[in-house]
């Protein structure tokens, strides 16, 4: 099982670049979230959705956009990068709202 | 949103002895979950253990326990026969209102 698939792993951008992180999974689940973690900061949540066609923000939400036309998908979006958005990005699933999340295996992004 | 707390940022033990691992939270909210997450050096994120709150025996998981105090809103972490394999960042999280909310983190150092 595939589980929870992020692409890229690894990025570098120039600062004013957009760009899309990837995220699916295979699991059928109607939650799906994206994080970002920074040192000594743990992770905190950029956006959420409870199901396809539904999204919220999160604690961290500006700058990115999300879109979630299908259950399997839910890309984040970068829109202007900025160097304060280097991070790791993890997305998650999970088919439960108090169910564990499963990870996908992050996103070191860089923005120079 | 939720706030936790993980005040330690490091901690030590040798391997075959026990480590404690302390977090709190804040909430107003009387269901909620809570969760153990480690994170190795390969950056996966791995369930440990879960807490349901409404639950007042405490979890365990293996060599994996944990100590809810709910009037405290404390959740601590206790690893016993600690192994090298336990060296990692350990996450504390609370579950609430459709999102997770992640302490800082905790470095467990295991010395053989």
């Amino acid at each position: 099982n595939a589980g929870v698939t992020q692409t890229p792993k690894f990025q570098v951008l120039k600062t004013g670049q957009s760009m899309t992180l990837q995220c699916a999974q295979d699991m059928n689940h109607e939650y799906m979230s994206w994080y970002r973690q920074d040192p000594g900061m743990g992770l905190r949540l950029i956006h959420y959705s409870v199901g396809a066609g539904i999204t919220d923000q999160g604690e961290v939400p500006n700058g990115y956009n999300v879109s979630r036309s299908t259950t399997e998908d839910f890309p984040l979006r970068l829109l202007s990068a900025a160097p304060s958005q280097t991070s790791v990005y993890f997305c998650a699933s999970r088919i439960d709202p108090a169910q564990p999340q499963h990870f996908g295996d992050g996103t070191r992004l860089s923005i120079l | 949103a939720q706030t936790v707390t993980q005040s330690q940022p490091e901690m030590s033990v040798q391997e075959a002895e026990t480590v404690t691992l302390s977090c709190t939270y804040d909430t107003s909210e009387s269901d909620y979950y809570l969760f153990w997450y480690k994170q190795p050096p390969s950056r996966q994120m791995i369930l440990v253990i879960r807490q349901e709150a409404y639950k007042q025996q405490n979890a365990t998981e293996n060599r994996f326990s944990v100590n809810f105090q709910k009037a405290a809103k404390s959740f601590s972490l206790k690893i016993s026969d600690s192994q090298l394999g336990d060296a990692a960042m350990y996450f504390c999280a609370y579950y609430g209102d459709y999102k997770l909310s992640f302490g800082a983190g905790t470095t467990v150092t295991v010395r053989a």
